[in-house]
């Protein structure tokens, strides 16, 4: 069964620094990786995707990178801003059966402080 | 264009009772997800719809909790004899429904039984 384990569980860090968030996972066979984050009461909104066959993805201050043999992932923020407050949450999704579900980590929480 | 919607945004209901929870996916999505959000665990897959491929019921915690697409488009889940377990927040995603989809949520419904 696929296990995925986010740390730290929460993470507060002033405006300006850059920082980085792992996600673990126990099974390699997986078809892709996602980041979102959740705003609270809020749903998830995806940052990115990382395909198995690919190493890392970035959008603007975002990037995400995977080392699927060591079942690893970072998301790395930077220059982070008080808007990035939110929680982050990375999930896999199998390259088996269906293939249809994701399986999420805990989350990380982060706060960015002025 | 428009995201995922969900209604209701807050459901309170008496343990016992049936309730239902509707989500409108993401026009010419053709995949739709169904995720459990429980306070201080992660997110847990419940159901799966492709298509008009049969669904991945996988995730359904118990026979109390069913699900319907109707027309490709729109969801129902429904939880009958509700419990004090079941309060969560229930996520709706859709997604293109090809292999390297990205999911799409929408903001969820907050369930409370009392």
């Amino acid at each position: 069964k696929q296990e995925v384990t986010q740390i730290p569980a929460a993470l507060s860090v002033p405006e300006g620094e850059n920082l980085v968030l792992n996600c673990s996972f126990t099974d390699s066979a997986i078809y892709n990786l996602q980041w979102f984050r959740q705003d609270p009461g809020k749903g998830l909104t995806s940052l990115l995707l990382i395909q198995s066959s690919q190493r890392e993805q970035t959008s603007g201050r975002l990037n995400a990178s995977l080392d699927k043999s060591s079942g690893r992932s970072t998301l790395y923020i930077a220059a982070s801003q008080p808007g990035d407050s939110a929680t982050y949450l990375c999930a896999v999704r199998p390259n088996t059966g269906t293939a249809s579900k994701l399986t999420f980590g805990t989350g990380t929480r982060l706060q960015v402080t002025l | 264009g428009a995201g995922v919607s969900q209604s209701p945004s807050n459901k309170v209901t008496e343990k016992g009772k049936d309730v239902e929870l509707r989500c409108d996916p993401i026009s010419g999505h053709t995949a739709l997800y169904w995720y459990r959000q429980s306070l201080g665990q992660g997110l847990e897959f419940l159901i799966y719809f492709q298509g008009n491929s049969a669904p991945d019921k996988s995730g359904l915690p118990s026979d109390r909790f069913s699900a319907e697409r109707t027309g490709g488009s729109v969801s129902t889940l429904t939880i009958q004899r509700t419990q004090q377990e079941d309060s969560a927040v229930y996520l709706c995603a859709s997604s293109w429904g090809l292999g390297t989809d990205t999911q799409y949520f929408g903001p969820g419904t907050r369930l409370t039984v009392l």
